[in-house]
């Protein structure tokens, strides 16, 4: 089956850096994308990651490993606006988002 | 660039009603959109793709002929929630993806739909 694991919360303090990371299995993989979601918003993109390596936006970051079935969002100088959920999604063979369940980030100053 | 609109945002109708919410594309061609539904603290699920022009794909287990997607234009979708009960209550999203950019999925504001 197509499974995408993710920790289901983490808290950080303001000003730190924090890392999310994602393992998945999948039919096949057409990219991994990392979406930020507020409560009570929808989903909004951040980062695509089709090739291995680290993807550099910001203050925003994503790695990934086909090999090893994983990945990682890594936020820095994080802010109290960046409390939300954050989700991974893979991009199977037939280019169908599979979601993982999300990750609810919580800031504390 | 890359936006999509969902209206009406929020939405309260008696049960037995049908309810329609359009997504728009607004900057792009949009030749897939997604319908998603969301529940209180747990993540996306799909319910449907569709193709401007052609039939939807439903997931397994959502019910066609109560959840209507037309597709009529490249820029435009529509859920209709027929004869919406109180569970149908939910958090409504539409997506949309083009050809220039074949992975990425745009996401609509989402609609808040309440069935008393």
């Amino acid at each position: 089956g197509q499974n995408i694991d993710q920790p289901t919360e983490m808290t950080a303090t303001e000003g730190a850096i924090v890392q999310i990371n994602c393992t998945y299995q999948t039919s096949g993989f057409n990219g991994l994308f990392w979406y930020q979601q507020h409560a009570g918003e929808a989903p909004t993109f951040l980062s695509y990651n089709v090739l291995d390596g680290l993807e550099e936006k910001g203050r925003f970051s994503s790695f990934l490993s086909r090999s090893k079935g994983y990945s990682y969002l890594l936020l820095k100088e994080l802010q109290m606006k960046d409390s939300a959920s954050y989700l991974c999604a893979v991009s199977d063979s037939n280019y169908q988002l599979i979601w993982g369940a999300g990750t609810k980030l919580i800031i504390k100053p | 660039g890359a936006v999509v609109s969902q209206h009406p945002s929020r939405v309260i109708c008696k049960s037995g009603t049908s309810v329609k919410i359009e997504c728009r594309s607004l900057d792009f061609q949009a030749t897939t959109m997604f319908w998603y539904r969301q529940f209180p603290k747990q993540s996306l699920m799909l319910m449907a793709t569709s193709n401007e022009g052609s039939k939807a794909t439903y997931e397994q287990g959502v019910e066609k002929d109560k959840f209507l997607i037309n597709h009529a234009s490249l820029t435009l979708s529509t859920l209709t929630v027929t004869s919406a009960h109180p569970e149908d209550s939910s958090f409504y999203i539409c997506s949309a993806r083009y050809s220039g950019e074949a992975e990425t999925q745009y996401f609509g504001p989402g609609t808040r739909l309440l069935v008393l």
